[in-house]
C-alpha cells in the first residue's frame, strides 16, 4: 500500500546549490502534507508543511511545493548546507482519517561541501 | 523546548516475552501516536489516542498490542508476547489539539530487538 512515494531513494548535492526532494501520493483524501527530517538515532524532526488550499509554503531556506492535480509536492533547499545531510520523510494526513501521517520510504540527501 | 521523550532508547527481549514501551509526550498535548520502522521501512503508524482511548489503530495493532495513559504524563505501549518480526524502531509522537495543524512530535524512539 504505497500512498505515499518517494522515488529517489538517495541524493547527492553540492554544498550552495538547491537541493529538490520529490513526493508522490495517490490517496485524494489527503489534504495536509508535512517534511520531516531524521538523523540517525534521532525521531522524525518536523521541517515544514502545507495544506490543500494552498500551492506553496516557505520557511526560511525551505520551501514546500504543491501540485494537486498532479498529486505531487516537492521540498526545496536553498542554499544546501553541510547541516542538511539527513533522510527527509514526506508524510500526508487526510482531515477524516484521525490525521494519522502515512509516510512516503524517504530520501537520503548528502551534501558535499 | 519541550520534547517528546522515550524510554528505554533499546530494549533486547526474548521471543514470547512482554516488553513496555515509555513515552512523556510534551505536557500540554492532547493527542498521541506510535509508529514503528522496522529496518530498511518506511515509519508506519500503529495507533492514536485521545481522550483515554484508542481513536484510530491500523491492522498491525493487533491484540497483542496495548496502549496506556497510566496517569498525566506517560504514554506506553505493550506487546505482550513479542515475536521476531516486532524487531523495529518504535516512535511515540504528539499532537497539541483538534485546532492545531497537524503536526505532530516525535521523540527519539526505542529499538526493540527480539531474539
Amino acid at each position: 500500500d504505497q500512498q505515499v512515494k518517494q522515488n529517489s531513494p538517495s541524493l547527492s548535492v553540492q554544498e550552495g546549490r538547491i537541493s529538490i526532494l520529490n513526493c508522490d501520493y495517490t490517496n485524494s483524501m489527503f489534504d495536509y502534507f508535512l517534511w520531516y527530517k531524521k538523523y540517525p538515532a534521532e525521531g522524525p524532526t518536523f521541517l515544514i508543511s502545507i495544506s490543500s488550499i494552498k500551492d506553496k509554503n516557505e520557511d526560511g531556506r525551505f520551501t514546500v511545493f504543491l501540485n494537486k492535480s498532479a498529486k505531487h509536492l516537492s521540498l526545496h533547499i536553498v542554499p544546501s548546507q553541510p547541516g542538511d545531510s539527513a533522510v527527509y520523510f514526506c508524510a500526508a494526513s487526510a482531515q477524516f482519517g484521525n490525521e494519522k501521517l502515512t509516510f512516503g520510504t524517504g530520501t537520503r540527501l548528502t551534501i558535499i561541501p | 523546548e519541550p520534547e517528546v521523550t522515550q524510554t528505554p532508547s533499546h530494549q533486547v527481549t526474548q521471543m514470547g516475552q512482554e516488553v513496555i514501551l515509555r513515552c512523556v509526550p510534551i505536557s500540554n498535548h492532547l493527542y498521541f501516536y506510535w509508529y514503528r520502522q522496522i529496518l530498511g521501512q518506511k515509519v508506519e503508524f500503529l495507533v492514536s489516542f485521545y481522550n483515554n482511548e484508542i481513536s484510530e489503530k491500523s491492522e498491525i495493532f493487533d491484540d497483542q498490542f496495548s496502549v496506556e495513559r497510566p496517569d498525566g504524563s506517560n504514554f506506553t505501549l505493550k506487546i505482550r508476547s513479542t515475536k521476531l518480526e516486532d524487531s523495529a524502531m518504535y516512535f511515540c509522537a504528539s499532537r497539541p489539539n483538534r485546532s492545531a495543524k497537524n503536526i505532530q512530535y516525535f521523540g527519539a524512539g526505542t529499538r526493540l530487538s527480539v531474539l
